[in-house]
């Protein structure tokens, strides 16, 4: 079954310092990988995406992320997280083609402490 | 970057009566529009997908009759909750996405429509 997975339900962090939040996806086809973020009573805005090639992907914000195929994730990372970065963060998959339904992730709110 | 409007942003109602949402790509045709049903602190769910001129596919467990979804043009497409009822209530959001040029890989959302009925 295809799927995708972020197993943080909540992260809080002190401003200025690192971020890693997790995702892991479960499929035996292609798969192309999304990060959104979503300001509350917002609608979505892409931070990036991971359609081929470089499995490194930056994207806006500060934001990178990394496609791992051998295990199966797509972790977001930042390296020094301001307060503005307070927010919902979704991992989306597709499968066989960009252009397929979008599945999303549970989401993972990220909460920066001053 | 490509625009993906929503309208009415809020929307309050009585039970029983009917609400329209609309949802525009402003700078792209949308060929695909996906409608998007969120509760509160719970991830995105997908209603159905939508192509234009052709009718809409559900997902497992959406009631088509209840929500009636048009894709009339390239750049609109309408949900609309027939009948609604407070188990309605929610933040609804649509997507866009072409099959052709810049656009085609990958949705873009709409800001999103909270419908709250009475």
């Amino acid at each position: 079954a295809q799927s995708v997975t972020q197993l943080d339900s909540q992260v809080p962090v002190f401003e200025e310092a690192p971020v890693e939040l997790r995702c892991n996806y479960s499929s035996s086809v292609s798969v192309y990988l999304f990060w959104y973020v979503q300001y509350p009573n917002q609608g979505l805005q892409l931070l990036l995406k991971y359609l081929s090639g470089s499995t490194l992907v930056k994207g806006i914000n500060g934001f990178e992320a990394e496609f791992n195929k051998s295990q199966t994730s797509f972790h977001l990372r930042k390296p020094s997280v301001h307060i503005s970065d307070t927010a919902e963060y979704f991992c989306a998959v597709s499968f066989y083609s960009s252009a397929s339904k979008i599945i999303f992730g549970s989401g993972t709110r990220l909460s920066i402490r001053p | 970057g490509a625009v993906v409007s929503q309208h009415p942003s809020r929307v309050i109602c009585k039970s029983g009566t009917s609400v329209k949402i609309e949802c525009r790509s402003l700078d792209f045709q949308a060929t695909t529009m996906f409608w998007y049903r969120q509760f509160p602190k719970k991830s995105l769910m997908l209603m159905a997908t939508s192509n234009e001129g052709s009718k809409a596919t559900y997902e497992q467990g959406v009631e088509k009759d209840k929500f009636l979804i048009n894709h009339a043009s390239l750049t609109l497409s309408t949900l609309t909750v027939t009948s609604a009822h407070p188990e309605d209530s929610s933040f609804y959001i649509c997507s866009a996405r072409s099959t052709s040029g810049s656009y085609s890989d990958t949705q873009y959302f709409g800001p999103g429509t909270r419908l709250t009925v009475l």
